[in-house]
């Protein structure tokens, strides 16, 4: 595997159950990213992970908990979602935090759909 | 409140140029992005502007005004793999990540 890997690529779910989407990057990068994209909206930042550590979370509800357990892997639990958390669920990684400009890269996504 | 804004659509024809604009109304300024995206694909990196001037890299280039907060994508001899979302992102003095919405660009032969 190389890039970033995100596993599953589609996941339908109720709003009553627990789910995890796992994130995966072989780059050896020291940052990691959670990101919500909607149709016609900007992508939005949810987490972030910088060595391992949180240090970035954009007011996210709770019923989203995100856990970085080591540099290369990422994951966001869900549980007890909404309709409207239907979305992209974009994870990404770069060699530094955001204050280093670097490019990020992309995983594929999973596109989350709550009935 | 911090601002990117990128047209919605843009239409061109196979072989021609076109420009995609961003401005940006942010606070504090650490560099700007460009990524595309394929539909139903992840966005990939195509450029970073941190300081004024034209970057040019093969048939794409970009271009910052730092005093006027404006950006450009200029995309030469185009190909219909070129039909993407083309997004703008503007890292401000926090080094927060703003992204635009994208300009989805359609290309007809």
């Amino acid at each position: 595997e190389t890039g970033v890997t995100q596993t599953p690529r589609h996941l339908v779910m109720g709003m009553t159950n627990k789910k995890s989407l796992k994130c995966e990057q072989h780059l050896g990068h020291n940052a990691m990213y959670w990101y919500k994209q909607s149709a016609k909206k900007p992508l939005e930042l949810m987490f972030v992970y910088s060595l391992e550590e949180r240090v970035e979370n954009n007011s996210v509800p709770s019923r989203f908990s995100p856990e970085c357990p080591n540099s290369s892997h990422l994951f966001l639990h869900l549980h007890t979602l909404q309709p409207e958390d239907s979305a992209l669920y974009l994870c990404a990684s770069s060699q530094s935090g955001l204050d280093g400009g670097n490019e990020q890269f992309f995983g594929p996504g999973t596109r989350l759909t709550v009935l | 409140g911090q601002n990117i804004d990128q047209p919605t659509e843009m239409t061109a024809t196979e072989g021609a140029i076109v420009q995609i604009n961003c401005t940006y109304q942010t606070s504090g300024f650490n560099g700007l992005f460009w990524y595309q995206q394929h539909a139903g694909e992840a966005p990939t990196f195509l450029s970073y502007n941190v300081l004024d001037g034209l970057e040019e890299k093969g048939r794409f280039s970009s271009f910052l005004s730092r005093s006027k907060g404006y950006s450009y994508l200029l995309l030469k001899e185009l190909q219909m793999k070129d039909s993407a979302s083309y997004l703008c992102a503007v890292t401000d003095s926090n080094y927060q990540l703003i992204w635009g919405a994208g300009t989805k660009l359609i290309i007809k032969p």
